[in-house]
């Protein structure tokens, strides 16, 4: 069964503080893993696709890295604004089951002024 | 462009009784998802869509749970009857035609109490 795991589960940083979300995952034949925002009340937003360990994708202060076991998403300099919860998801390869996306619990960041 | 379009985005109905959430993608998606959000946790797939085919419903409780997609653009969720436990956001999301690529698109959910 997919696992995907997500810390921490909330982390508050102060406005330029630099830091690093992580997400480890568990999956047979991985075919993408995914970072996407979710602010509150309303739906996840999409962020990143990593493919193969080494990628990285970078966003304005954001930026994902991949493993073979985890991902990272690093936030540089973060500012108010980049309050939100952000969640990790794998893609699984073919061979049953969803093609939908397996998502993390997501860990919830507060940056303060 | 017009965002995924859910409504209505609250609902508030006693256990037993039935409700139902509708979904518009966007236009040209193919495909369609319903996820289930609990609080703290994130999204669960529910049943996934291709035009007006239900390819995966493995995680869809069919005992009360049902939902349909006619003619391959707007899909309905419907619960029936509904338990304490159902109380959840239930988001819709599309994905382009080029076939499933991770890159989803949202809707805000539709916010399910269940008194």
């Amino acid at each position: 069964e997919d696992q995907v795991t997500q810390s921490p589960e909330a982390l508050r940083l102060q406005e330029g503080e630099s830091s690093s979300l992580n997400c480890s995952y568990t999956v047979s034949g991985l075919r993408g893993l995914f970072w996407y925002r979710q602010d509150p009340g309303k739906g996840p937003e999409f962020l990143f696709t990593l493919y193969s360990a080494g990628e990285e994708k970078e966003k304005e202060r954001l930026k994902a890295t991949l493993t073979k076991k985890e991902s990272f998403l690093h936030i540089t300099a973060p500012k108010p604004e980049d309050s939100a919860t952000y969640l990790c998801a794998v893609r699984r390869g073919s061979g049953g089951g969803a093609d939908g996306l397996t998502f993390g619990k997501g860990t919830h960041l507060i940056i303060q002024p | 462009e017009a965002g995924v379009v859910q409504s209505p985005r609250y609902k508030i109905i006693e256990k037993k009784q039935p409700v139902a959430f509708w979904c518009n993608p966007i236009s040209g998606h193919n495909t369609l998802y319903w996820y289930l959000q609990n609080l703290g946790q994130g999204p669960e797939l529910l049943i996934r869509y291709e035009n007006e085919e239900a390819v995966d419903d493995s995680q869809l409780p069919k005992d009360r749970f049902s939902a349909e997609r006619l003619k391959g653009v707007d899909s309905t969720l419907k619960i029936q009857p509904a338990e304490l436990g159902d109380s959840a956001v239930y988001l819709c999301a599309s994905s382009g035609a080029g076939g499933p690529t991770g890159e989803l698109f949202f809707g805000e959910g539709s916010r399910l109490t269940v008194l």
